[in-house]
């Protein structure tokens, strides 16, 4: 299994710009987490989405951010406008009803 | 509101020490346990967890965390550090739903 796949890896990008990050979870994993980590803030959970419907989005900060998860298969993360202090790196984490969640290895996001 | 806090933000051991790093929980239902490891320049991967049972859970690579449920506490042990335990350490908890909470991390340093 390649695990769960994120890409781009890194993003540098500039103020005003729209970012989309892309997310594949482990196939056969029904539950799909958004996270943001930070120096200031940690690791902070976005959203997540169960069966592809999102479960609970209080984390997303503000109505620049938007996830979506059309199929079992494939989640975005979009952030329009973007900020600088959007920069972080951005995490995707897949699961199953076993708890147990798997990280991918992040988007790098730098915008400014 | 739901939290986890730990305790030590870096800490600096030499080889062979003994480690523990503490981590206390505020939630008053029934807690579902981790522990995460970040190497350097990789994603977030499980170390060990705590759902029921012995109280006393083990892990990979030596690692052992107690769950001592009147102290709201998941301390991480290990008798003996080795260079390539230098790492973030991150305690989470798993609230109602598949909501997981993480603390702000440790960073750990071992000295060879």
């Amino acid at each position: 299994d390649a695990g769960v796949i994120q890409s781009p890896r890194h993003e540098v990008t500039e103020m005003g710009q729209e970012v989309t990050l892309r997310c594949k979870p482990i196939s056969g994993h029904d539950y799909l987490f958004w996270y943001r980590q930070t120096m200031m803030r940690g690791l902070e959970l976005l959203i997540y989405f169960n069966n592809n419907v999102p479960i609970d989005d209080s984390g997303m900060p503000e109505d620049r951010f938007s996830a979506k998860m059309p199929n079992a298969s494939f989640s975005t993360l979009k952030i329009q406008p973007s900020e600088p202090r959007d920069s972080a790196v951005y995490f995707c984490a897949s699961s199953t009803s076993s708890y147990e969640q798997y990280f991918g290895p992040g988007t790098r996001l730098t915008v400014t | 509101a739901q939290s986890v806090s730990q305790h030590n933000h870096h800490v600096i051991l030499s080889e062979a020490a003994s480690l523990e790093l503490g981590c206390n929980y505020s939630y008053g239902g029934t807690v579902n346990l981790f522990w995460y490891v970040q190497y350097p320049g990789q994603h977030l991967q499980l170390l060990l967890k705590y759902f029921s049972g012995d109280p006393l859970v083990k892990g990979i690579k030596g690692f052992e965390a107690e769950f001592i449920k009147s102290k709201f506490s998941f301390n991480l042990r290990k008798p003996s550090v080795q260079w390539s335990d230098t790492a973030e350490y991150f305690c989470a908890v798993l609230t109602g739903g598949f909501k997981t909470i993480f603390g702000a991390g440790t960073r750990l340093f071992v000295k060879a």
